[in-house]
C-alpha cells in the first residue's frame, strides 16, 4: 500500500510564486486534510475535506486554496508565496468512522526566499 | 476552543529505561479522541497510540502506554524498556467527536525524546 503520497519532497520557490503541492490516497478515505509544521508550533490545520466536492477552513487558511474533484486527491495550491509560508507540509486522510487515526504522507518541505 | 499543552520541551532516557512524557488538553467536550504521535527524523507522523474519551481503560500498545485522567484532562505517554529507535519528537493531539467539526486534529508543541545508549 502507497498510504498517503505527497510531492514534492522539497521546493523551493520565489516570493509571488505560485504551486501546488500534490497529496494522493489509495485508501479510498473520505476525509483529507492539510497541516503546517513550523519550529515549535506542532501541526496546524491548514483546510479539510469530508469528500469529494466538500471543503471547509481550517486554522490558518489564508494563502491557501483547496479543491477535492476525487476521493483520492487533494492538492493545496499556494496562490502567491511569502516567506510566512516556509515550512513543512503535511496531507492526513482518515475513514469518516469517528474512532479513526490519521494517516500521514511523508511532507513537503517548503522554503519561500 | 481546544488546546493541547505538552509541558516538557526535551526528555532524555537511558536505553531500557522507561519514560513519562505528558500530556494536558483543554476542551469543554465530553466524547472526544486523544493520540500520540512519533516524528522520527525522517519526518513521518506515525501514529504510536489512541484513546477514546469514553474508555476508561488505558490504552497500551507493546511498551508504549498511556495514563488518561479524564477530570484532571491529563493523557501522559509512558514507554517501557526505551529502545535507540524510540528517539524522535511526540506529539499529543486531540480531536473532538462530533462531525462535521472533528476533523480538526490540535497539537501540542511535541516533546524531543532522547534515548542515551
Amino acid at each position: 500500500n502507497a498510504g498517503v503520497t505527497q510531492t514534492p519532497k522539497f521546493q523551493v520557490l520565489k516570493t509571488g510564486q505560485s504551486m501546488t503541492l500534490q497529496c494522493a490516497q489509495d485508501m479510498n478515505h473520505e476525509y483529507m486534510s492539510w497541516y503546517r509544521q513550523d519550529p515549535g508550533m506542532g501541526l496546524r490545520l491548514i483546510h479539510y475535506s469530508v469528500g469529494a466536492g466538500i471543503t471547509d477552513q481550517g486554522e490558518v487558511p489564508n494563502g491557501y486554496n483547496v479543491s477535492r474533484s476525487t476521493t483520492e486527491d487533494f492538492p493545496l495550491r499556494l496562490l502567491s508565496a511569502a516567506p510566512s509560508q516556509t515550512s513543512v507540509y503535511f496531507c492526513a486522510s482518515r475513514r469518516e468512522l469517528m474512532n479513526t487515526e490519521a494517516f500521514f504522507g511523508q511532507g513537503t518541505r517548503l522554503t519561500v526566499v | 476552543a481546544q488546546t493541547v499543552t505538552q509541558s516538557q520541551p526535551e526528555m532524555s532516557v537511558q536505553e531500557a529505561e522507561t519514560v513519562t512524557l505528558s500530556c494536558t488538553y483543554d476542551t469543554s467536550e465530553s466524547d472526544y479522541y486523544l493520540f500520540w504521535y512519533k516524528q522520527p527524523p525522517s519526518r513521518q507522523m506515525i501514529l504510536v497510540i489512541r484513546q477514546e474519551a469514553y474508555k476508561q481503560q488505558n490504552a497500551t500498545e507493546n511498551r508504549f502506554s498511556v495514563n488518561f485522567q479524564k477530570a484532571a484532562k491529563s493523557f501522559s505517554l509512558k514507554i517501557s524498556d526505551s529502545q535507540l529507535g524510540d528517539a524522535a519528537m511526540y506529539f499529543c493531539a486531540y480531536r473532538g467527536s462530533y462531525r462535521g467539526g472533528s476533523e480538526k486534529l490540535v497539537f501540542g508543541k511535541g516533546t524531543k525524546l532522547t534515548v542515551n545508549p
